[in-house]
C-alpha cells in the first residue's frame, strides 16, 4: 500500500520569507501523481500544485514550487515571499496513475506566518 | 460557476442513528469521491463514483454506502453511527474519473458530523 509521510507537524515563517515543507512517499508504482493541498480554517481543501511522476521538470505555480526527487521519493513544497494568507494546514497527497481516483494524504503540516 | 457544494454544513447525531450527507459536483463534473477527515489527521478515501458506478472503495465497514444520481450528485450514507464516525466528511469532484484520468479533484467545504 502507498503511504505518504509529512515529518513536520508544524512550521512557522516570517512574512515575506521562504519556507519549505517536506513530504516523502512510498510506492512501487512508476506512474503516479503528487499533489499539495492547502486547508485553511474555512475547511475547504484547495489544490496548490500538482506534479506528474513522468515529468522531470519541477512544477511551479507563482510563489509555489516543488522539488521532486523521484529516486528518493521526496516531494517538498517551497513557498516564496510568504504571505499572511498562506497560513493553513498543508497536505501532501499521492494518487496512482491508473485506477480509482483515490488520494492518499499525509498527516499534514500546520504553517504559521508571523507578521 | 459554483464549486462543489455539500449539505448540511454541520450535523449532530447520536450513536446508533443513520445519516445521509449530500454533494453536488461542479457543473460538468462526472466523478465524485468521498473522504473522511478525523480531527488532526489527513483525509481518508471512502468511495469514488463515476458515471453512477462505484469505481473505488476505501477500507471502511459496510455501514458506509454511497450512490450517484443521473445528475452526478451523490449521497453518502452511514448506518449505526459510532462515536468514531465523528469527523469532517469531504466530497471532491473531477471532470472525468475513468481509470486513466489525470483530472485533479476539487473539494467542497465538507460536512462536520458530530456523534454524541
Amino acid at each position: 500500500a502507498q503511504t505518504v509521510t509529512q515529518s513536520q507537524p508544524e512550521m512557522s515563517v516570517q512574512e515575506a520569507e521562504t519556507v519549505t515543507l517536506s513530504c516523502t512517499y512510498d510506492t512501487s508504482e512508476s506512474d503516479y501523481y503528487l499533489f499539495w493541498y492547502k486547508q485553511p480554517p474555512s475547511r475547504q481543501m484547495i489544490l496548490v500544485i500538482r506534479q506528474e511522476a513522468y515529468k522531470q521538470q519541477n512544477a511551479t505555480e507563482n510563489r509555489f514550487s516543488v522539488n521532486f526527487q523521484k529516486a528518493a521519493k521526496s516531494f517538498s513544497l517551497k513557498i516564496s515571499d510568504s504571505q499572511l494568507g498562506d497560513a493553513a494546514m498543508y497536505f501532501c497527497a499521492y494518487r496512482r496513475g491508473q485506477g480509482a481516483q483515490k488520494l492518499v494524504f499525509g498527516q499534514g503540516t500546520r504553517l504559521t506566518i508571523n507578521p | 460557476d459554483a464549486g462543489v457544494t455539500q449539505s448540511p454544513t454541520h450535523l449532530i447525531k447520536t450513536r446508533g442513528q443513520q445519516v445521509t450527507l449530500r454533494c453536488s459536483p461542479i457543473s460538468g463534473h462526472k466523478s465524485v469521491s468521498w473522504y473522511q477527515q478525523v480531527l488532526g489527521q489527513g483525509p481518508q478515501f471512502i468511495f469514488q463514483y463515476y458515471e453512477k458506478e462505484e469505481r473505488g472503495r476505501g477500507n471502511f465497514p459496510d455501514r458506509f454506502s454511497a450512490r450517484q444520481f443521473p445528475n452526478y450528485s451523490s449521497e453518502l450514507n452511514v448506518n449505526a453511527l459510532l462515536l468514531g464516525d465523528s469527523a469532517l466528511y469531504l466530497c471532491a469532484s473531477s471532470l472525468v474519473g475513468g481509470a486513466y484520468s489525470n483530472q485533479p479533484q476539487h473539494f467542497g467545504d465538507g460536512t462536520r458530523l458530530s456523534i454524541l
